[in-house]
């Protein structure tokens, strides 16, 4: 089955800096990557994702890059500010697969100090 | 719209007791609908899914079981609740063809003591 990993655990940057945030998957078959926003006591967001027929996808200051060869995929979070403090989960699917299921990362927190 | 409601937002059971945690759906038909834990520090675990009505799959061996009476409705439920149970209770559903974007609820914390 699919094993995604998400490194380091916690990200802390200076609001108006930028933050970056790897995750790996297992599985080459997985071609849909979602990236999740959780605010404390909340349940997790969408954000933004990409499909594996694109290599990379933004939306305003959130940008998702996609690297199949190496299977990993990063989120790109440009001008921080303090909203952005919040777990972040990245996800991966084969969306042709059988009841495909999401298997998600174990959750990043990152923290934007003012 | 969509929206999905998800209660009791906490809940404090002693061990033994039972538990029943409701998830509806409103604004969409015939959804895929989940259940995830959240273990503190941990990332998120599919309890179950379900694709129908009666319908229900477990992901993980637990203490745990999971209904779906109606078409927009789940239901998490236990006999008899351990320790090992507390955590962060997440429903979510999802649509379409590939029922890739998934909608969370707000979660429901459990302490179980």
């Amino acid at each position: 089955g699919e094993n995604v990993e998400q490194h380091p655990s916690t990200l802390s940057v200076q609001e108006g800096d930028s933050a970056v945030i790897k995750c790996t998957y297992s599985d080459s078959a997985s071609n849909y990557f979602p990236w999740y926003k959780q605010e404390l006591g909340k349940g997790p967001q969408l954000i933004i994702d990409i499909r594996s027929n694109v290599g990379e996808k933004k939306d305003q200051r959130i940008a998702v890059t996609l690297n199949k060869t190496a299977k990993h995929f990063s989120l790109h979070i440009t001008e921080t500010q303090p909203e952005d403090s919040a777990v972040y989960f990245c996800a991966a699917s084969n969306r042709y697969g059988a009841n495909s299921k999401l298997t998600f990362g174990k959750g990043i927190t990152l923290s934007v100090r003012p | 719209s969509q929206t999905i409601h998800q209660w009791p937002a906490t809940l404090v059971q002693p061990v033994g007791s039972p538990l029943s945690l409701e998830c509806t759906v409103e604004g969409t038909s015939n959804p895929n609908l989940y259940w995830y834990r959240q273990a503190a520090g941990r990332g998120l675990q599919l309890l179950f899914y379900s694709v129908g009505i009666g319908q229900i799959s477990s992901e993980v061996p637990q203490n745990l079981s999971a209904s779906r009476p109606q078409d927009r409705q789940f239901i998490l439920s236990s006999k008899k609740l351990l320790l090992s149970d507390s955590g962060f209770y997440l429903c979510a559903w999802a649509t379409g063809n590939f029922n890739e974007k998934l909608f969370f609820g707000s979660g429901t914390q459990l302490s179980v003591l």
